[in-house]
């Protein structure tokens, strides 16, 4: 057990939608990461908070949105669901910008 | 453009077989590499941070080298439990590019 936990496990929702995904990072940790994981492309990088503050944007599309809050769990926002978005989303957090990222579990979105 | 590329993708092998998995990375300032190990639907797991070359790290039956261009996971003598896919990263700033990963299966 890494100590980073998401919400929802699953998610199965319709092609238009939109859905949050939220992330508690470990104790003590100021920094979020979110990335998604699909079959064909591995694991992609998609944003990162520090301390409630955007630090860096990897490969986000822009109908997808994120943010830390003062108690610094996370909350990724993707609307207008393509089928394409179905993949497992993780969050990631450290103590450091720089430091180890430890992975939360997941959660699997499938768009129908 | 920053890169890192695992190889082989997908290796076998028979328990108590030694063997070693690759990842090769160009990146412009590299601060970090790391080794993670993923099991199948389940967030990567950590295992080893390289900060500079010649850096080595060993935790149970695997091993972790660095030099400028590469690194290798050693597995010493595997077990059907390190069956997973291993994934390297390298930091580029604040980013984390991550390979496509070794799928490794020990089977008895």
């Amino acid at each position: 057990d890494s100590g980073v936990t998401q919400t929802p496990k699953h998610l199965i929702t319709a092609t238009g939608q939109r859905v949050t995904l939220r992330c508690s990072p470990r104790s003590g940790d100021l920094s979020v990461y979110w990335y998604q994981q699909s079959l064909d492309q591995g694991l992609q990088f998609l944003i990162q908070y520090y301390n409630g503050e955007e630090r860096a944007k990897g490969n986000i599309l822009e109908r997808f949105s994120a943010q830390q809050f003062p108690d610094l769990h996370s909350e990724l926002n993707l609307s207008s669901l393509e089928l394409g978005d179905s993949a497992l989303y993780f969050c990631a957090s450290s103590d450091s910008p720089r430091g180890e990222q430890f992975f939360g579990p997941g959660t699997r979105l499938t768009v129908l | 453009e920053d890169q890192v590329t695992q190889s082989p993708e997908a290796l076998r092998l028979q328990e108590g077989e030694s063997s070693s998995l690759n990842c090769s990375y160009t990146v412009s300032g590299l601060r970090g590499l790391f080794w993670y190990r993923q099991d199948p639907g389940k967030g990567p797991e950590f295992l080893f941070t390289l900060y500079s070359a010649g850096e080595e790290k060993e935790k149970e039956r695997l091993k972790a080298t660095l030099t400028k261009k590469e690194s290798f996971l050693h597995i010493t003598a595997p077990k059907p439990e390190d069956s997973a896919t291993y994934l390297c990263a390298v930091l580029n700033t604040d980013k984390l590019i991550f390979g496509t990963g070794t799928r490794l299966q020990v089977f008895p």
